[in-house]
């Protein structure tokens, strides 16, 4: 079973920032099955990109991914106010899903 | 565009048996695997597992002795059962839209359930 580990746990940044996320694979992984989620307080998780870099319908440039093997990123290249949430990287492999612990990020 | 809506028991004592219901609105249901997923308070996703329109299931193992999923293809409808139930299956229960033919994300998700386990 694939482990995925996130960092940081918590990331305090300030609006108009860039914030870059990692999620690391306990081993390689197709970028075919990474995707990202956001996750806003009392919301449902929303996706934001899939196979490692493709942005979900609706979501802003501002959210890119990169990243392939094991070392995969989120980048959000200017915060906004309601950027400011907790996101999940996640893994489909060997018909299981898994996520990593997340990462929240937090107004400084 | 896709809509999920989820309702079941919001409270449960101990040994007694979880029941979820998904029902799918608008897209396809056919061909596409659709997921429950649960939280709980204050904590991260883990994934229950998946079953597509003709019955096939993909459960987490580390759950797989106590859930069961089910479909009802003719309603756009899918179940989730988990007994016996204890205090550490209390968690908000999202049910989802996941893989189908190459595209692997969870795409569309129910707006959540919240599932409390107390004697």
């Amino acid at each position: 079973e694939i482990v995925l580990t996130q960092s940081p746990g918590t990331l305090s940044l300030s609006p108009g920032e860039r914030a870059t996320l990692s999620c690391r694979a306990s081993q390689s992984v197709s970028s075919s099955y990474l995707a990202w989620y956001q996750q806003i307080p009392g919301q449902a998780p929303r996706l934001l990109i899939y196979g490692a870099s493709r942005r979900a319908t609706g979501i802003p440039d501002r959210f890119s991914g990169s990243g392939s093997g094991t070392d995969f990123t989120l980048t959000i290249s200017r915060l906004e106010a309601e950027d400011f949430a907790v996101y999940y990287c996640q893994h489909y492999g060997s018909s299981l899903y898994t996520f990593g612990q997340g990462t929240k990020l937090e107004i400084k | 565009q896709v809509q999920l809506q989820q309702w079941g028991a919001g409270l449960l004592k101990p040994s007694e048996t979880l029941s979820l219901t998904c029902a799918v609105y608008g897209g396809s249901f056919s061909g596409y695997y659709w997921s429950w997923i649960r939280q709980p308070p204050g904590k991260g996703l883990e994934w229950i597992g998946e079953i597509n329109h003709s019955g096939s299931t993909n459960y987490n193992p580390s759950l797989k002795s106590r859930v069961t999923i089910s479909v009802d293809t003719s309603k756009k409808q899918f179940f989730l059962k988990v007994r016996p139930v204890t205090a550490a299956d209390t968690a908000v229960y999202y049910c989802a839209r996941g893989r189908i033919d190459g595209y692997y994300p969870l795409d569309f998700w129910g707006q959540g359930a919240l599932v409390t386990v107390s004697s």
